[in-house]
């Protein structure tokens, strides 16, 4: 199973909106509503921001958002703040039973 | 307070084998699944296997088959996945994560522990 696949990087300046891909197959992304996302500050352990697709953890921030079109997800981030330069990665159920990561965008906040 | 709380450090041989822990506590351990993430220096996140402790499921990525092995102990709310065959490429961070039952979504990840495998 490929790593879902996502921009290496994206930059912003705080108060700009950015917005992150997760393309993948019609076996993972496209087969299912099963997509998340992920926020990671390295030494730390990650946390979710997103689940099946575009609904959101008690906690976090309304600035982030999700949706799916066809095979590709993306994650938008509303109004950028230094806190939320991170590594973020997107996740998929597969039609196999199975789980996929996105290959992860590193955001920095400009 | 949900806590998923993992092994220390490890320092393994090309190889040789490494069993890892990673222990529940503030909620009920049977009604979540766990799955094992790791991540390589420099890499992504990897997902690699998920079990319920009730052992009545496992499975894991098709490149960790044959050598992967996943156990709980119900009494010490305690998984364990152990990894053989090491080689370096398995250098990495190993994550415990949470998911409630068929929601395909992690939503409680432990701290991660550390497995260096070199000679």
């Amino acid at each position: 199973q490929s790593a879902l696949t996502q921009p290496a990087s994206v930059s912003g300046s705080p108060g700009q909106s950015i917005t992150i891909s997760c393309t993948g197959t019609s076996s993972d992304v496209g087969a299912f509503n099963h997509v998340s996302w992920y926020q990671h500050h390295p030494g730390k352990a990650p946390k979710l921001m997103i689940y099946d697709v575009s609904s959101r953890p008690s906690g976090v921030s309304y600035r982030f958002s999700g949706s799916k079109s066809g095979n590709t997800a993306s994650l938008t981030i509303y109004g950028l703040q230094a806190e939320d330069e991170a590594n973020y990665y997107c996740s998929s159920y597969t039609t196999r039973y199975t789980y996929v990561f996105g290959s992860g965008t590193k955001v920095t906040v400009l | 307070q949900v806590q998923v709380v993992q092994s220390g450090a490890e320092l393994k041989k090309p190889g040789a084998s490494v069993k890892v822990s990673c222990t529940a506590s503030g909620y009920s351990f049977t009604n979540y699944y766990i799955h094992w993430v790791r991540q390589a220096p420099g890499q992504g996140l990897e997902w690699m296997a998920i079990i319920d402790p009730t052992g009545a499921v496992t499975k894991s990525a098709q490149k960790f088959q044959g050598r992967i092995t996943m156990t709980s102990n119900t009494f010490t709310n305690t998984v364990y996945m152990e990894l053989s065959s090491l080689t370096p490429a398995d250098t990495a961070v190993y994550f415990c994560v949470r998911e409630v039952p068929h929601t395909r979504y992690f939503d409680s990840w432990g701290q991660g522990n550390l497995v260096t495998v070199s000679s």
